[in-house]
């Protein structure tokens, strides 16, 4: 059961605006910087957001992050078949003194 | 470009000693946080800890009894040791380089499939 709560799945069709949503706390994101890392099936995950809603040089501006208090949220716009993957957030946790995943998210395009 | 190479045992039995490498090609080693991170079959991502060049770590809580991170800086090289192995360690393992400790992990090994099984 990780601290960081993430839906387990999400769907969207191509050309559609998609949301993954990441539920933490006053010692994580409410504290933190939150970043996002996509993985593709049988791959290492790839930095898609760091520091909230900033983009590693390579990334498309059709991903975006935001935080507000203790959740923080990936959008995804222009949804395409190449973005079928595992969405995960991160971040430290003060409190127990670890960097804590959430669960992940299985985003389909449908 | 830097890249990671990563290699050790694939197969091990349970109460043996987890051992990983991971080189680092094409950029320095100095100035950054040299990192470990699970996933077992099917599930999420799991920090394991962090070393920088300087030797300073940093280890999750829960496994901080087992776990042992080294570096050799003439072989831009960083080690993880987990002893007392059981079928829970039972993972894919990546070694990932952290932008000043920071969660800003890239680049990331290729990964590395351990199985603890008797």
């Amino acid at each position: 059961q990780s601290v960081l709560t993430q839906p387990p799945s999400a769907s969207g069709t191509p050309g559609q605006r998609v949301t993954i949503s990441c539920s933490g706390s006053s010692s994580n994101i409410g504290t933190n910087y939150v970043y996002w890392y996509q993985q593709l099936p049988g791959t290492a995950p790839k930095l898609l957001i760091y520091k909230n809603n900033q983009w590693p040089s390579g990334v498309p501006d059709r991903f975006s992050g935001s935080k507000s208090g203790t959740s923080a949220s990936l959008a995804i716009s222009g949804l395409r078949s190449e973005d079928e993957a595992d969405y995960y957030c991160a971040v430290w946790d003060d409190s127990l003194s670890d960097r804590v995943f959430g669960g992940g998210t299985k985003l389909t395009v449908l | 470009q830097v890249q990671l190479q990563q290699w050790g045992a694939g197969l091990l039995k349970p109460s043996e000693t987890l051992s990983l490498t991971c080189a680092v090609y094409g950029g320095s080693f100095s100035g950054y946080y040299w990192s470990w991170i699970r996933q077992p079959p099917g599930k999420g991502l799991e920090w394991i800890g962090e070393i920088n060049p300087g030797g300073r770590t940093n280890y999750k809580p829960s496994l901080k009894s087992r776990v042992t991170l080294s570096l050799d800086t003439s072989k831009n090289q960083f080690t993880l040791k987990l002893r007392s192995v059981t079928a829970a360690d039972t993972a894919v393992y990546y070694c990932a380089r952290d932008y000043d400790s920071s969660g800003y992990y890239y680049p990331w090994g290729q990964g590395t499939l351990v199985t603890v099984s008797s």
